[in-house]
């Protein structure tokens, strides 16, 4: 397995900054994406990373470390609809392997 | 924008019944993917197919078989189901063939399958 490891729950405060960790132990894979999954939706795209660094996307950055196993989920200026579950997920070849999710609670 | 589409979006079934789940994937998407999410649980991996053909099976049940068509839409086929079948189903396709390093995955809304 990829033995992916999220926070599983988290709350902050609307227009703060709030920082999603995922650590993984895996030999290799093409890429690590996030999504964001309102409940009993669909999980939608929100970042991937490939190569080492950081990806800014709007109010959503997502960072990587291969060498650390490390990646984290940076959303800026909070709304009170990104109160949502978060998900990594590792894609290696043909398919992906999501982590748990953290579900992020963002009250006023 | 086109999105995936799946139906039926909700259904109802009694154990050791049969279900068909369809997925319709973005046109000029030639790869498919079929998730299983528990309630509270994150999606899990069953099967994937490219331009027709069975490309990758994660933790799909024996009782579980799945096909993609001429026209790209695919089918997951479920007998004798059981109350642990009860979860999402959502389909995902991709403009890529398995295994490139970006492949972006476009998720359908999901079908809720109940069983009883």
């Amino acid at each position: 397995g990829q033995n992916i490891d999220q926070p599983t729950e988290m709350t902050a405060t609307e227009g703060a900054i709030v920082q999603i960790n995922c650590t993984y132990q895996t030999s290799g894979f093409n890429g690590l994406f996030w999504y964001q999954q309102h409940a009993g939706e669909a999980p939608t795209f929100l970042s991937y990373n490939v190569l080492d660094g950081l990806e800014e996307k709007g109010r959503f950055s997502s960072f990587l470390s291969r060498s650390k196993g490390y990646s984290y989920l940076l959303l800026k200026e909070l709304q009170m609809k990104d109160s949502a579950s978060y998900l990594c997920a590792l894609y290696n070849f043909n398919k992906f392997y999501f982590g748990s999710g953290t579900k992020l609670n963002v009250k006023p | 924008a086109a999105g995936v589409i799946q139906s039926p979006r909700h259904l109802i079934k009694e154990k050791r019944e049969t279900a068909t789940l369809k997925c319709y994937p973005i046109p000029r998407h030639d790869t498919v993917y079929w998730y299983q999410q528990g309630p509270g649980q994150d999606p899990q991996f069953l099967i994937s197919f490219y331009e027709k053909m069975q490309s990758d099976k994660g933790s799909i049940p024996d009782r579980f078989s799945a096909q993609q068509f001429s026209d790209y839409h695919s089918e997951l086929n479920m007998s004798s189901l059981e109350l642990g079948d009860s979860a999402l189903y959502f389909c995902a396709s991709s403009p890529k063939r398995p295994g490139t390093g970006y492949n972006e995955q476009f998720f359908g809304p999901g079908t809720r399958l109940t069983v009883l």
